[in-house]
């Protein structure tokens, strides 16, 4: 399997910018996440779907970002407009029953 | 309220000796309990699990971790670190009945040679 796949691993945008990071979760798992990691914060849980549907979209900072999940094996992750504090590492993970998450290799984010 | 703590933001460790990491969390339900390490410009990594059964449970790179109930704890553990044991280690805790983890601060790990 090839795993969670993330792309583009590296994007560096100006501020006012769209920015779209997409990931393809492992093939049969029900549940997916977007996770943002920063210094000050650390790992923070955005939003997760089940099914193709959000569930807990609480994480998610501001109007300005947005998740969709259109099929099993792809969802985005929009940030419009974006702003330099929303540089980041952003990680999309999948998950089997029972919970383990299964991470991607993570979109580094810079907005300058 | 739900939480996992890692009281230790880094831990510096010889090469050659052993390693305990802290993890204790608060939760209301029986646990799911995960260890996940974090290479420096990597994606996290599951190390090792526990759900159910054997308290003691054995991981990937030599690492093993003891679930203690009545302290509330999960301590990961290693008898002989090596130097690519350098990275960042993650606890987290889940349930059965939802899919969504609550993640510790997690430890830096410094290798010293």
């Amino acid at each position: 399997d090839a795993g969670v796949i993330q792309s583009p691993r590296h994007e560096v945008t100006e501020m006012g910018q769209e920015v779209t990071l997409r990931c393809k979760p492992i093939s049969g798992h029900d549940y997916l996440f977007w996770y943002r990691q920063t210094m000050m914060r650390g790992l923070e849980l955005l939003i997760y779907f089940n099914n193709n549907v959000p569930i807990d979209d609480s994480g998610m900072p501001e109007d300005r970002f947005s998740a969709k999940m259109p099929n099993a094996s792809f969802s985005t992750l929009k940030i419009q407009p974006s702003e330099p504090r929303d540089s980041a590492v952003y990680f999309c993970a999948s998950s089997v029953p029972g919970g383990t998450q299964y991470f991607g290799p993570g979109t580094r984010l810079l907005v300058l | 309220a739900q939480s996992v703590t890692q009281p230790d933001i880094h831990i510096t460790v010889s090469e050659g000796a052993s390693l305990e990491l802290r993890c204790n969390y608060s939760y209301g339900a029986t646990p799911y309990l995960f260890w996940y390490v974090q290479s420096p410009g990597q994606g996290l990594q599951l190390l090792l699990k526990y759900f159910s059964g054997d308290t003691l449970v054995q991981g990937i790179k030599g690492f093993e971790a003891e679930f203690k109930r009545s302290q509330s704890s999960f301590n990961l553990r290693k008898p002989s670190v090596h130097w690519s044991d350098a990275a960042e280690y993650f606890c987290a805790v889940g349930a059965s009945s939802n899919y969504q983890l609550i993640w510790g601060a997690g430890t830096k790990l410094i290798i010293k040679p």
